[in-house]
């Protein structure tokens, strides 16, 4: 079965600089989330995305900003990069109907993206 | 404040015999609860979830049950196999109640199965 794909899989950035992460859902999914998982923490909840429509939105900083687009892949974009950035971002999908395996109650995640600001 | 909670870090079982992954909550408006198991440098993988309108769900090896006066769900998982070895982590969402099915995570179980 298609799963979500996240790229890149591995970031390295300076501080200060940005950074774009991009997440393509399973197809027929059509709302994203994205959560961020510090070291030895639990995924925290970001954004989300319905219908390219942002949904609901959760403790993410003024510096980062995502969309979905007419695909319905979604960025997630990162500017004035910060140290406690350092985490791995998780994207995730969810169906809106059903008629497919997936269950429009669950969220099914990516691989994720490592990100490492030095 | 943390409102998913798993109290045990980690947990560690014979192959072969019951491994039970426990889970409180503190938010009344959270009606549905997923189950994800996660191994290092992957992304967390759906396992089995429950609705608050029931009080079991079974998948295979795989039951969670659910208390919702003690707010407390739990995952059990019979007959434990080494491939089980991950870090479990429970979620709760507001669901049809609102919240977009946003998810609020526990800090995760790590459970060693041993041969």
């Amino acid at each position: 079965a298609a799963g979500v794909i996240q790229s890149p899989r591995h970031l390295i950035k300076e501080k200060r600089e940005t950074a774009t992460l991009k997440c393509y859902p399973i197809p027929r999914h059509d709302t994203v989330y994205w959560y961020q998982q510090g070291p030895g923490q639990d995924p925290q909840f970001l954004i989300s995305f319905y219908e390219k429509m942002q949904s609901d939105k959760g403790s993410i900083p003024d510096r980062f900003s995502a969309q979905q687009f007419s695909d319905y892949h979604s960025e997630l974009n990162m500017s004035s990069l910060e140290l406690g950035d350092s985490a791995l971002y998780f994207c995730a999908s969810r169906p809106a109907g059903g008629g497919t395996p997936y269950s429009t109650d669950t969220q099914y995640f990516g691989p994720g993206t490592r990100l490492t600001v030095l | 404040d943390q409102q998913v909670k798993q109290n045990s870090p980690s947990l560690s079982v014979q192959e072969g015999r019951i491994s039970i992954l426990n889970c409180d909550y503190t938010n009344s408006m959270f009606d549905y609860f997923l189950w994800y198991k996660k191994y290092p440098a992957e992304g967390p993988t759906f396992l089995i979830s429950i609705s608050s309108i029931k009080d079991k769900n079974e998948d295979g090896r795989f039951t969670v049950f659910l208390n919702k006066s003690a707010k407390h769900l739990s995952l059990h998982i019979v007959p434990s196999q080494p491939g089980d070895s991950a870090v479990y982590f429970c979620a709760a969402s507001e669901g049809s109640g609102g919240s977009n099915y946003k998810l609020t995570f526990g800090k995760g179980t790590l459970l060693t199965v041993n041969p």
